[in-house]
């Protein structure tokens, strides 16, 4: 089955600690993306990457950092530095820029 | 001004009705819309995909877009309870060749009543 798998479904975190989140494509996508959504707010960019090592910021990117090793692979770390991170998390995968995005099941990450 | 706007609801309408969903953009650039589905902790489900303006229909789907007033629709025709979602419209455009990710709207909750 093609799709966007990503893990863990939920995550628990003290403050103070990071953490990172994983996004696994079999898409054969040249671009991923990273999302956060909150109650009323939408989705917001945190990052994107349009092609293997190479990676820009979204809109909301302090306090996050991602990687992109493997065309496949698009993990993201949610540092102590990030001052709210409780929030849905979600990734996706497109084709190329500016085409539709396909997204994972996202990881709901609570700061306890 | 927001570059994207859908209005939140939440929208309310018995078994068989028509729904419309909509949005305004203020970015004149935007060629590319979509409406995603997205179920209550699950991710987005691309529903509809439209370049340009014009229609585009879907079994009981139908997408709008009017370039010259910046304003996408979305209509369900005979709508369902399984239709229950909230509706994300979401739009990019190509800049300098590189493109942009996407730009989404707050999402539109849809209630469909049995």
């Amino acid at each position: 089955d093609g799709g966007i798998t990503q893990s863990p479904k939920y995550l628990f975190r003290k403050e103070g600690q990071n953490v990172t989140l994983s996004c696994e494509q079999n898409l054969n996508h040249d671009a991923m993306y990273w999302y956060r959504q909150d109650p009323g707010q939408g989705l917001r960019l945190i990052y994107y990457s349009q092609i293997v090592n190479d990676f820009q910021k979204g809109d909301i990117a302090e306090g996050y950092s991602v990687s992109r090793e493997k065309k496949e692979s698009f993990p993201l770390t949610v540092t102590s530095a990030q001052k709210n991170p409780t929030a849905f998390y979600l990734c996706a995968s497109s084709p190329g820029i500016s085409t539709e995005a396909f997204f994972g099941q996202g990881t709901r990450l609570t700061v306890v | 001004q927001k570059e994207v706007e859908q209005d939140p609801g939440p929208l309310s309408v018995p078994e068989g009705a028509i729904v419309s969903l909509n949005c305004t953009y203020s970015n004149s650039a935007f060629q590319y819309f979509m409406w995603y589905r997205q179920y209550s902790r699950k991710g987005p489900e691309l529903l509809m995909y439209t370049y340009s303006s014009g229609n585009k229909e879907d079994g009981r789907f139908t997408a709008q877009v009017d370039k010259s007033s910046k304003y996408i629709s979305l209509f369900i025709r005979d709508s369902q309870p399984s239709d229950s979602a909230t509706y994300l419209c979401a739009m990019t455009h190509l800049a300098n060749q590189a493109g942009t990710a996407l730009i989404f709207g707050k999402g539109t909750t849809l209630s469909v009543s049995s």
